[in-house]
Order: structure tokens, then C-alpha cells, then sequence
């Protein structure tokens, strides 16, 4: 069972475009949702998170919607970057001080000059 | 930020050895500490969760006598891939949190592992 549902696959966009990669969640008890950059052969490294309080998080660049009655949120990369493309995970989690992150399936982002 | 090491970062062994993946957290007490797997262009594969003086636990599906955790201590986890083999090739990244109780929010990931069986 995939609780975490990311989509799409794959996305191309021009320099200066906008990104944007969207998530659903079915587990109403997630109450973390992080977003997750992978560069080929690294690790993921956090980019953004948000928690179901705000409809809205933005940190330069990097924006998450969240749409709680519709168990959806969405990372949005403003003015996207040939140095952005990379593997994009949302994911998920449950309030527990052990409860390991859900990921969605990643998005591969191509900006293209 | 908090930083987590992992070594080695790449790794070519021969079919029936064993190879050791550690996973260190540099600048803070990680009680907890996540080993996933990574085939590629997927996802995570969260295979266990290691606390440390603990048994690790492992999920469904991950055989626990073919990858051995130990979490001695509150900055170190290995991982042990016994007797490999070609089809445990893949990308092993290891995550700690910072402050136990905290939740994801002081998680932070290793920067992987590419593990080779020839």
C-alpha cells in the first residue's frame, strides 16, 4: 500500500519556469511532510517541510501548498535553476518520536536552459 | 546544521564476503537511526530501525541474518551485508535523529553508500 502518492514521474522545465510536483496522503494521522532534494549518489537533503497547521510555507525559492481537507500538498520551485535538477521526495509521518518518514516515489526534475 | 557521515561512500566486493556500512552522527546523540535502500531512479526502502542499545527492527521482507544492525552507541550504527551477493548491489543511505522524541523534523540523512557484488 502506497501511502504517499507523487506525481509526475518526471517533469521538464525551462529556466526561470516554475516547478511544481504535487502529493496525496490517504493516513489522516501524518502530521509532518517534509519535501527532500537527492542529487544522483547522495543522500536526500531537506528542503522544506510543513506541518497541517498552515496552508503555506515559503523559503526563497521553495514553496509548499498544503490542502488538508483534500490530504494534498505540493512543492513549488519558483524561477527553477539548470542547478535544481535533481530527484525531488515528498514524504510523511505520524507524531511519534520513532515513526520512520513514508516517501513518495520521486519526481525527476530536468531544468533545461 | 546537524551532520551525519557515512563510510564508505562506494564500496566493489566479491560475491560471499561481508561489507560494513557506518553511519555516524557527528554532531549530535542519535538514539534513533533509519537504514534504507535505494534501487535506481526509486524510492527509500526504509529496511530498519536501529535504537541504540537495542535490537534493531526490521521491516517486513528484510532479512535480518543478511543485514546485521548494531547501534553500540548513541553516534555510531552499522550495517553488515553478509555473504553478498550481486543482487544486494544497490545505494544503502543510513538517517539519524537529533533529540529523541523530536519526530522527522531532526532527521537528517547520510550521505550513501554504493554497494557493488561482483
Amino acid at each position: 500500500q502506497q501511502q504517499v502518492k507523487q506525481s509526475p514521474q518526471s517533469l521538464i522545465v525551462q529556466k526561470g519556469g516554475i516547478s511544481i510536483i504535487n502529493c496525496a496522503y490517504e493516513n489522516t494521522a501524518f502530521d509532518y511532510f517534509p519535501w527532500y532534494q537527492q542529487f544522483p549518489g547522495k543522500g536526500p537533503a531537506l528542503l522544506i517541510a510543513i506541518r497541517p497547521d498552515v496552508s503555506e510555507k515559503k523559503e526563497g525559492r521553495f514553496t509548499i501548498s498544503f490542502n488538508k481537507s483534500a490530504k494534498q500538498f505540493s512543492l513549488h520551485i519558483m524561477d527553477s535553476q539548470p542547478g535544481d535538477s535533481a530527484t525531488y521526495f515528498c514524504a510523511a509521518s505520524t507524531p511519534s518520536g520513532n515513526t520512520p518518514l513514508v516517501f513518495g516515489k520521486g519526481t525527476r526534475l530536468s531544468v533545461i536552459a | 546544521g546537524a551532520v551525519v557521515s557515512q563510510h564508505p561512500s562506494r564500496v566493489i566486493c566479491k560475491s560471499g564476503t561481508s561489507v560494513k556500512i557506518e553511519c555516524r552522527s557527528l554532531d549530535f546523540q542519535a538514539t534513533t537511526m533509519f537504514w534504507y535502500r535505494q534501487f535506481p531512479k526509486k524510492s527509500l526502502m526504509l529496511m530498519a530501525t536501529s535504537n541504540e542499545g537495542s535490537k534493531a527492527t526490521y521491516e517486513q521482507g528484510v532479512e535480518k541474518d543478511k543485514f546485521l544492525i548494531n547501534h553500540a552507541s548513541l553516534t555510531l550504527s552499522t550495517l553488515t551485508v553478509t555473504s553478498a551477493h550481486p543482487e544486494d548491489s544497490s545505494f544503502y543511505i543510513c538517517s539519524a535523529r537529533d533529540l529523541p522524541g523530536q519526530g522527522n523534523e531532526k532527521l537528517f540523512f547520510g550521505s550513501g553508500t554504493q554497494l557493488s557484488v561482483l
